[in-house]
């Protein structure tokens, strides 16, 4: 297992169009997290998975946003009609999940860059 | 919810010397506080973390100081090397003894060059 990954790394797309990313999380860990960073600042919390699901989602998913994890596995981020203030890397985050082995560190994968024209 | 003020939003030291990033949060349920750090084009990586329950934790050139009245944590890097250079996010969150755990809410980071 070679940690978290990401897919694509880079997506450059024109208003108006749909995006889709996926991540793949470190086997066996059960929750699964989706944050955004835009140039300069910290990653903004997005929303989080239990295994398949969908726990908690910040105010900034707006209604453009959907996100899954059908089978408790991998997840996909989809951006409905982007905006050109889409445009940011698109982190993945994975952690353990269960309290004993859950130290509270996230593992983060390489991001999706999403840029809108 | 929950809001991290972090600064400075760049700090320059001189190789060798220490380093202290500052950050406070605002809800006084969050009890967990890591720190990460970022090199450019790279994945934010964790290098230490507290929880509510000590005031301080060191792992070699690291530390981290907690004060939990205040609602303020500390980074604090001594002997400062060039690989120390990099951005470094603080963030919280509250976490449930059952092992649940809000998202983290992260500070927007801290530039830190080592001049050589």
């Amino acid at each position: 297992d070679t940690g978290v990954s990401q897919d694509p790394r880079h997506k450059i797309t024109k208003r108006g169009q749909n995006v889709t990313f996926r991540c793949d999380p470190i086997s066996e860990h059960n929750r699964l997290y989706w944050y955004r960073q835009t140039l300069g600042q910290g990653p903004e919390f997005l929303t989080y998975f239990q295994n398949e699901a969908q726990l908690e989602k910040s105010r900034l998913l707006s209604d453009r946003f959907s996100a899954e994890r059908p089978k408790g596995s991998f997840s996909t981020l989809e951006i409905q009609r982007t905006e050109q203030g889409d445009s940011a890397m698109y982190l993945c985050a994975s952690s353990p999940g269960l309290a004993g082995d859950d130290t509270g560190e996230l593992f983060f994968g390489e991001g999706s860059r999403l840029t809108v024209l | 919810g929950e809001n991290v003020e972090q600064h400075p939003s760049t700090l320059s030291v001189q190789e060798g010397d220490s380093a202290v990033i500052k950050c406070t949060y605002s809800d006084s349920a969050s009890n967990y506080f890591p720190w990460y750090k970022q090199e450019l084009g790279k994945r934010p990586q964790l290098i230490i973390d507290i929880r509510s329950n000590v005031g301080e934790k060191k792992d070699q050139r690291i530390a981290v100081t907690l004060n939990k009245t205040a609602k303020h944590f500390s980074l604090h890097i001594t002997e400062t090397q060039p690989e120390d250079s990099a951005v470094y996010f603080c963030a919280a969150s509250k976490r449930y003894p059952g092992g649940g755990a809000d998202g983290l809410t992260f500070g927007k980071g801290t530039h830190l060059i080592i001049q050589p």
